[in-house]
């Protein structure tokens, strides 16, 4: 079993869908959870970080962590063709600098 | 969203030859990472630097690679015998807080 699995998509939506995305894992001592957006052959950007289970919002961006089902999300809300691009999550256990990627999916919003 | 450079954007190197990597640490951040994309991978960790020390390094950052700040400011990744398998993309990445990075552009690497 991989540690992060990420579906690769692509997912295609109409402009002003709610996404979903959503990554899965095995190793329980995650602690640090966070969600980048990168465009082809550009460097990841941080979109959001969360800190064990709960949610979080940040304007259209909204993380959710279930430890118990080990098991992260990220939604966004009204989305735009801009948002087009591939999203990341990773993660690592407390006691560490090392993050773990997922595969990324790739996401296309349609005008 | 703080910015981070990286030089060159693109480098290629014969099998074999050395490479250094640079990058351009924002101010005041303490955390420090390389990480590397392999076309149509995902996102590898390779090495985190804090307090002037790495701090961890992945299985992929053998004997063959090295990180350095060589003027106190900039950070290189030294690749000492290029291979095949080392062509990608080469990310640099700072953060004040552990769980924050800020990735750089990029350079692409291309061994021959």
């Amino acid at each position: 079993q991989k540690e992060v699995e990420q579906d690769p998509g692509p997912l295609s939506v109409p402009e002003g869908a709610i996404v979903s995305l959503n990554c899965t894992y095995s190793n329980s001592a995650f602690q640090y959870f966070m969600w980048y957006r990168q465009y082809s052959r550009k460097g990841p950007e941080l979109l959001m970080y969360t800190y064990s289970s709960g949610n979080k919002e940040d304007g259209r961006f909204t993380a959710q962590v279930d430890k118990s089902s080990k098991y992260i999300s990220l939604f966004i809300r009204d989305s735009q063709p801009s948002d087009s691009a591939t999203y990341l999550c990773a993660m690592s256990e407390g006691g560490t600098y090392k993050y773990i990627f997922g595969t990324g999916t790739r996401l296309k919003v349609l005008a | 969203e703080p910015e981070v450079t990286q030089t060159p954007s693109h480098q290629v190197t014969q099998m074999g030859q050395e490479v250094i990597l640079r990058c351009v640490p924002i101010s005041n951040h303490l955390y420090f990472y390389w990480y590397r994309q392999i076309l149509g991978q995902k996102v590898e960790f390779l090495v985190s630097f804090y307090n002037n020390e790495i701090s961890e390094k992945s299985e992929i950052f053998d004997d063959q690679f090295s990180v350095e700040r060589p003027d106190g400011s900039n950070f290189t990744l030294k690749i000492r015998s290029t291979k095949l398998e080392d062509s990608a993309m080469y990310f640099c990445a700072f953060g004040r807080e552990k769980y924050e990075q800020y990735f750089g552009p990029g350079t692409r690497l291309t061994v021959t």
